[in-house]
């Protein structure tokens, strides 16, 4: 089924350890972006990209990069974890550029679940 | 972006309409009203949207005021599985930065 898939869906890193977590999604979205989810929190917008090629910060982008080398993937990459790291991470997608369609929300993936000890 | 206003939790009985309000008094003309909801640490899901009209969906009803300084959500029958954090978010129309702003949301709960 199309939709958005992210990678692992648990992990437990040590303070320092780096790790990428995927996001990969195969509806042709230009729109990618990371949230950060943290007990009784909303979602916080980590960074974003708008196309191949073209990336941002969004609320809380220290000590995370991206990138995005082709359409379909945006991978997170924590560069030196750290405890303050631990949250649920989800990736999202839309297309910007479609006309009014169920799509024309954001789709969600079903997160990753970090722990950082 | 506009901020939203959204009460902490609200309770449903099952079979009734769920009526969630959301106050964005600081909308601009090119903002976008949208509704996502997450159950239980899923990841959110998109419901609805839109700018002034009232909107209708298979999922829910968007009414927003003349003024679009608030709208509501309604689900029509709600059920036991529409437990969930409703998030009312606005953001500036498509083509333009697209970032969505989560605020802390909406605990529904719905009851036998």
């Amino acid at each position: 089924n199309a939709g958005v898939t992210q990678t692992p869906k648990f992990q437990v890193l040590k303070t320092g350890q780096s790790m990428t977590l995927q996001c990969a999604q195969d509806m042709n979205h230009e729109y990618m972006s990371w949230y950060r989810q943290d007990p009784g929190m909303g979602l916080r917008l980590i960074h974003y990209s708008v196309g191949a090629g073209i990336t941002d910060q969004g609320e809380v982008p220290n000590g995370y990069n991206v990138s995005r080398s082709t359409t379909e993937d945006f991978p997170l990459r924590l560069l030196s974890a750290a405890p303050s790291q631990t949250s649920v991470y989800f990736c999202a997608s839309s297309s910007e550029r479609e006309p009014r369609h169920l799509s024309y929300g954001y789709t969600f993936g079903s997160g990753t679940r970090l722990t950082v000890v | 972006d506009a901020k939203t206003t959204q009460p902490t939790s609200m309770d449903c009985a099952e079979g009734r309409a769920a009526n969630l309000p959301c106050n964005h008094s600081t909308i601009s003309g090119n903002e976008y009203v949208y509704w996502y909801r997450q159950i239980h640490s899923q990841g959110p899901q998109y419901i609805i949207h839109g700018l002034k009209n009232n909107e209708t969906n298979e999922m829910a009803s968007l009414i927003i005021t003349e003024d679009r300084k608030s709208s509501t959500l309604i689900l029509p029958h709600a059920t036991l599985r529409d437990t969930a954090v409703y998030y009312c978010i606005v953001r500036v129309a498509r083509g333009t930065a697209s970032k969505l702003t989560f605020g802390t949301g909406t605990r529904l709960q719905v009851t036998l």
